[in-house]
């Protein structure tokens, strides 16, 4: 079965620096979602990424899908505290016909002002 | 005008007890699902429906019993309580059986005492 990793699992920043959270797969990526889950609330999607060496921005938030499609990785950009929560990753597959997402443990991150 | 929603956001009990959790969904999608994310963070799916058809049954213990009474819904019942229970239940929902993004509920804190 599928496992993500992801590194480091937890991130403490500086307000105003960039970071890095990496997502690294055991086996092939046909399809990588990244969500941020907030302390109370549910999750929200953040990008979806399918091909390798893909590349999707959202306002600071930048994802990418190594040309192996084992790896993602989620850059932050000038980072904010509206920024802090849980980042996850999931894998996407199909079972029986149905689709089954696999989930890493989740990144937290912590900006400090 | 919530995507998903989930009832009720907290549930405290006591071990034993029966206890059901409901959740909508008003984005027309075919498909539902029911997570579970323990103490440690880890999101695992339990079950999938498709147009109210039990699609996906990840092994979860017979106590947990899903009912859809139409594509719109899907509740989740638990049995005999047990201290092992206690974790976040997410709801979802995607719109397809085989694939799209998985849009989440703010999920249901569940204390078993």
């Amino acid at each position: 079965s599928q496992e993500l990793e992801q590194s480091p699992q937890s991130l403490i920043v500086q307000e105003g620096k960039n970071l890095t959270i990496n997502c690294t797969s055991s086996k092939t990526l046909y399809g990588l979602y990244w969500y941020k889950q907030k302390y109370g609330e549910g999750l929200i999607f953040l990008m979806m990424l399918q091909k390798g060496g893909e590349e999707k921005s959202h306002e600071k938030i930048t994802a990418k899908l190594d040309e192996k499609k084992q790896q993602s990785s989620l850059h932050i950009t000038a980072s904010q505290p509206s920024h802090a929560g849980i980042y996850l990753c999931g894998a996407d597959g199909v079972v029986q016909g149905a689709q089954k997402l696999v989930f890493g443990q989740g990144t937290r991150l912590t900006i400090n002002p | 005008d919530t995507a998903v929603s989930q009832t009720p956001k907290y549930l405290v009990t006591q071990m034993g007890n029966d206890k059901s959790i409901k959740c909508e969904q008003n984005l027309g999608h075919d498909t539902m699902y029911w997570y579970k994310q323990d103490s440690k963070k880890f999101l695992k799916i339990m079950f999938s429906y498709n147009n109210k058809e039990l699609i996906i049954n990840e092994t979860v213990p017979n106590r947990f019993s899903p009912k859809s009474p139409d594509k719109a819904h899907l509740n989740l019942h638990i049995n005999s309580l047990e201290l092992g229970d206690s974790a976040v239940y997410f709801c979802a929902s995607s719109p397809f059986r085989s694939g799209g993004t998985q849009y989440f509920g703010p999920g249901t804190r569940l204390t078993v005492l």
